[in-house]
């Protein structure tokens, strides 16, 4: 089976930095995404990870620990269209990314 | 560019007919799915599809079907609407291999049966 968890809300002050956590139980692994959903808009990609430790790509960086089931998302330097829902998503299928089994997701509102 | 296109972005139908939601992508990917997501949930996917005349089932595929007839289309049937399918739908591609990392998905389709 497939288990993910999320928080479910978080808030922040523009300008701050935020965590947001992760913690997965699943069959397989073979990567792990996180993906930024604005109300009523699709999700879109912001970072992958399959190796162990963190990947950073601007103001967004990614940490992944397998043999913890644990990963992050870091926002630094919070603006306020950083409010938004944060998808974390698990990939059991090596064959492709969008077989893949998501959490609730975070919403995060960053506050002036 | 390439994209990826639902059709209609909103739909509202009644208990009991048949309902079917376009997708349409022109990034030439084989992998397509079909996800549903209810309010604040995640994304739970229906059918997938590997390509030209693969289909699959997802964890929530029971009053749904795909068929795949090329690589640019997947619709997404519903056979008999009920209430409990009321969701926003979203349709997403992905190229092969371990190389990709990212799905690409649809504006999605805001679904009500009544």
């Amino acid at each position: 089976g497939q288990n993910i968890d999320q928080p479910t809300e978080m808030t922040a002050t523009e300008g701050a930095i935020v965590q947001i956590n992760c913690t997965y139980q699943t069959s397989g692994f073979n990567g792990l995404f996180w993906y930024q959903q604005h109300a009523g808009e699709a999700p879109t990609f912001l970072s992958y990870n399959v190796l162990d430790g963190l990947e950073e790509k601007g103001r967004f960086s990614s940490f992944l620990s397998r043999s913890k089931g644990y990963s992050y998302l870091l926002l630094k330097e919070l603006q306020m269209k950083d409010s938004a829902s944060y998808l974390c998503a698990v990939r059991a299928d090596p064959t492709n990314a969008g077989k893949s089994t998501f959490g609730d997701g975070t919403t995060l509102t960053v506050k002036p | 560019d390439a994209e990826i296109t639902q059709s209609p972005r909103h739909k509202i139908t009644e208990t009991g007919r048949q309902v079917t939601l376009a997708c349409h992508q022109t990034w030439n990917h084989n992998n397509m799915f079909w996800y549903r997501q209810d309010l604040g949930h995640g994304l739970r996917l229906i059918h997938y599809s590997y390509g030209v005349q693969d289909t699959n089932k997802g964890e929530v595929s029971d009053g749904y079907s795909v068929s795949r007839s090329n690589t640019e289309d997947l619709p997404l049937t519903l056979e008999s609407a009920a209430s409990s399918q009321t969701s926003v739908y979203f349709c997403a591609s992905s190229g092969p291999g371990q190389g990709a990392t990212e799905a690409f998905f649809g504006q999605g389709t805001r679904l009500t049966v009544v």
